[in-house]
């Protein structure tokens, strides 16, 4: 079983601003990662795959960086409604998980 | 365009069954593995089962294994998640994943497409 530690639970931050969210493996999966946006009462929405990959339709102030252990969502420049928990997802190995969540909130 | 709609949630007392069911549109049902993950409320998203594109190969979360059954009707677009022995802790809105992955008998384990979720609560 791989353990994802994704950080910070909670973060406070402005419209304009560029904020970072972190997803750390246990061990190695080298680029079998996958970002999620998830508002309330609504499904997660893919963002990225591939550790760096982004889904088609998704604004390009989205980026992820990372390969092996550690991960980064980088949001740019924070859009009204870019607010909503985000969730990294290991597929490289059985069974596939989901970090923690990050909920993004306005400050 | 690429629709997903759960429907079978509702409230069901502990040890009592639920058939769920997701109905597809919009791509090539049978070409694609299909998931069902759950949330429980207010908690993080859970992978819960999986099932290849023909139907043939299935997976589970320990925590399910044996107590759920997922399977699929490709002649019908539709993915079945059958829930037996349910538990309060399987309460949870559960929704159908797509794999992104086509070919029958491809998986990747992260999913393009969510349906909306239905809600399974479990209680006396």
């Amino acid at each position: 079983v791989i353990w994802m530690t994704q950080s910070p639970s909670l973060l406070s931050a402005s419209t304009g601003d560029r904020v970072t969210i972190s997803c750390r493996m246990s061990q190695g999966i080298s680029s079998y990662l996958a970002w999620y946006q998830q508002k309330p009462g609504k499904a997660p929405e893919l963002l990225i795959y591939a550790a760096s990959t982004l889904q088609s339709g998704v604004p390009s102030r989205f980026s992820g960086s990372g390969s092996g252990t550690d991960f980064t969502l980088t949001i740019s420049c924070l859009q009204s409604e870019d607010f909503a928990t985000y969730y990294c997802q290991q597929y490289y190995s059985f069974p596939p998980a989901f970090g923690q969540g990050t909920k993004v909130e306005i400050k | 365009e690429v629709q997903l709609v759960e429907s079978g949630g509702g409230l069901v007392q502990p040890g009592g069954s639920l058939r769920l069911s997701c109905a597809a549109s919009g791509f090539t049902f049978s070409s694609y593995a299909m998931s069902w993950v759950r949330q429980a409320p207010g908690k993080g998203l859970e992978w819960v089962s999986a099932i290849s594109g023909s139907g043939g190969s299935t997976y589970y979360a320990d925590s399910v294994k044996g107590r759920f059954t997922i399977s699929r009707d490709n002649s019908k677009n539709t993915l079945y998640l059958q829930m037996n022995s349910l538990r309060a802790e399987d309460t949870a809105v559960y929704y159908c994943a797509k794999d992104p992955y086509y070919g029958s008998g491809s998986y990747s384990y992260y999913f393009d497409y969510w349906g909306q979720g239905t809600l399974v609560t479990v209680s006396s």
